[in-house]
């Protein structure tokens, strides 16, 4: 069956330092990943989206990696900041899945000043 | 622009009853989802519809039933509450292209007492 896996393990780093979150998925191929961040009683809001035809993304601080041959993705935010502080949470899709978009279960991410 | 409204925004309900969550879109997206968040788990797809007048089951269909009569509305009812089925639940609608972009609502906490 289709598996996606975050680190559960909260990510603690230093104001200014780079945050480095991790996705993998198995029995997956998908066409594109996107990744979202959810605030502690919100619900999940849309960051990044990357096809698999390519190999990085970057909007602001952020940057997305994809690698279609390892079946990862790797999320940096770079001179993070206290108010990056979240869950953020991959979801790899297929081209014509629309029916079923799938959620990892997320790494909470704590950024200290 | 209100994007995804979903009511109520909590509630305490007893064992046994029925129970209604409101979801409604205003953003005339086609596809809409039904999740259920449990801590440790993650986001879990319950029940989903591609379009007014369809609907299909997602992981955790059981004890959950969901009706499209239009494209706004998306109402999940549990028909007889137990309380497994604590939770938060968020709803969700899909842009369609784009690489499917979800929109989610802020939540229903769910407690079944």
């Amino acid at each position: 069956s289709q598996k996606i896996e975050q680190n559960s393990e909260a990510l603690n780093i230093q104001e200014g330092k780079t945050a480095t979150l991790t996705c993998n998925y198995t029995n997956y191929s998908p066409a594109y990943l996107q990744w979202y961040r959810q605030d502690p009683g919100r619900g999940p809001v849309f960051l990044l989206l990357i096809r698999e035809n390519e190999k990085e993304k970057r909007k602001e601080r952020l940057k997305v990696t994809f690698d279609t041959t390892l079946k990862q993705s790797l999320f940096h935010i770079t001179a993070s900041q206290p108010a990056d502080s979240a869950t953020y949470l991959c979801a790899p899709a297929a081209r014509y899945n629309t029916d079923k978009l799938i959620f990892g279960t997320g790494t909470r991410l704590q950024v200290f000043p | 622009i209100a994007g995804i409204t979903q009511a109520p925004t909590s509630q305490i309900l007893a064992a046994g009853r029925r129970m209604t969550l409101r979801c409604t879109q205003d953003m005339r997206h086609n596809a809409m989802y039904w999740y259920r968040q449990d801590l440790g788990l993650g986001l879990r797809l319950i029940h989903y519809s591609n379009t007014a007048g369809t609907t299909g089951k997602g992981e955790v269909p059981d004890g959950y039933s969901v009706s499209r009569a239009n494209t706004d509305d998306f109402p999940l009812t549990l028909a007889s509450a137990v309380p497994s089925q604590t939770s938060v639940y968020f709803c969700a609608s899909m842009r369609p292209l784009s690489g499917n972009t979800i929109y989610f609502g802020e939540g229903s906490w769910l407690t079944v007492v």
